[in-house]
């Protein structure tokens, strides 16, 4: 069955401390994986996307094909980095399978 | 980048009436977008796949007659809940695909449906 388990509902650190998102995945073809992040009163809009393999205000994310997963990481988190991150994995037929969601929580 | 614009933002109706969702692509065309529901501190669910000009495709487990899906024109998709109850309220929240090689999907901003 196609899953996204992001296992964190809430990941507090605090100013300039690195940041993990754990996401993993569950797909029998070959993922194509996202980040989509959600400020404060803001739309959903993507983060990342793993084919390209760009760095976006400063976080990055590996593929791992190995554990499944696709964890978003971030040596210097900022307080503007607060916000909901969502792991999503597309399938065949473009549809999104979303995680849970992770709120990530910047602190001074 | 693309917008992808839904009205209402939120919206309270009386059990039994139907609501209906607008999401239109502002500045761009899109062949294809995505409905989804979100229940509080869930993820997001995809409801169904609206295509323009043929029939929506929906999810296991979402009932079609309910919600009623209707891509019309390449800018403008409309869900209408039907027969609203409130185990109905949610957010939905539509998304529309880009037009080009990377296929990136632009978000609503949401809407609040509040059945009473």
């Amino acid at each position: 069955a196609q899953r996204v388990t992001q296992p964190e509902k809430l990941l507090s650190v605090f100013k300039g401390a690195p940041v993990e998102l754990k996401c993993n995945y569950s797909y029998s073809g070959s993922p194509e994986l996202f980040w989509y992040v959600q400020y404060s009163r803001q739309r959903l809009q993507l983060l990342l996307r793993h084919i390209s393999r760009e760095s976006i205000k400063g976080f990055t994310a590996d593929l791992n094909k190995g554990e499944t997963s696709f964890h978003l990481k971030k040596p210097f988190a900022q307080e503007e980095d607060s916000a909901m991150y969502y792991c999503a994995l597309e399938d065949s037929s473009y549809k999104l399978i979303f995680g849970s969601g992770t709120r990530l929580l910047v602190r001074p | 980048g693309a917008v992808v614009s839904q009205h209402p933002s939120w919206v309270i109706c009386k059990s039994g009436t139907s609501v209906k969702i607008e999401c239109r692509s502002l500045d761009f065309q899109a062949t294809t977008m995505f409905w989804y529901r979100q229940f509080p501190k869930q993820s997001l669910m995809l409801m169904a796949t609206s295509n323009e000009g043929s029939k929506a495709t929906y999810e296991q487990g979402v009932e079609k007659d309910k919600f009623l899906i209707n891509h019309a024109s390449l800018t403008l998709s409309t869900l209408t809940v039907t027969s609203a109850h409130p185990e109905d309220s949610s957010f939905y929240i539509c998304s529309a695909m880009g037009q080009g090689a990377t296929g990136e999907l632009f978000f609503g901003e949401g809407s609040r449906l509040t059945v009473l």
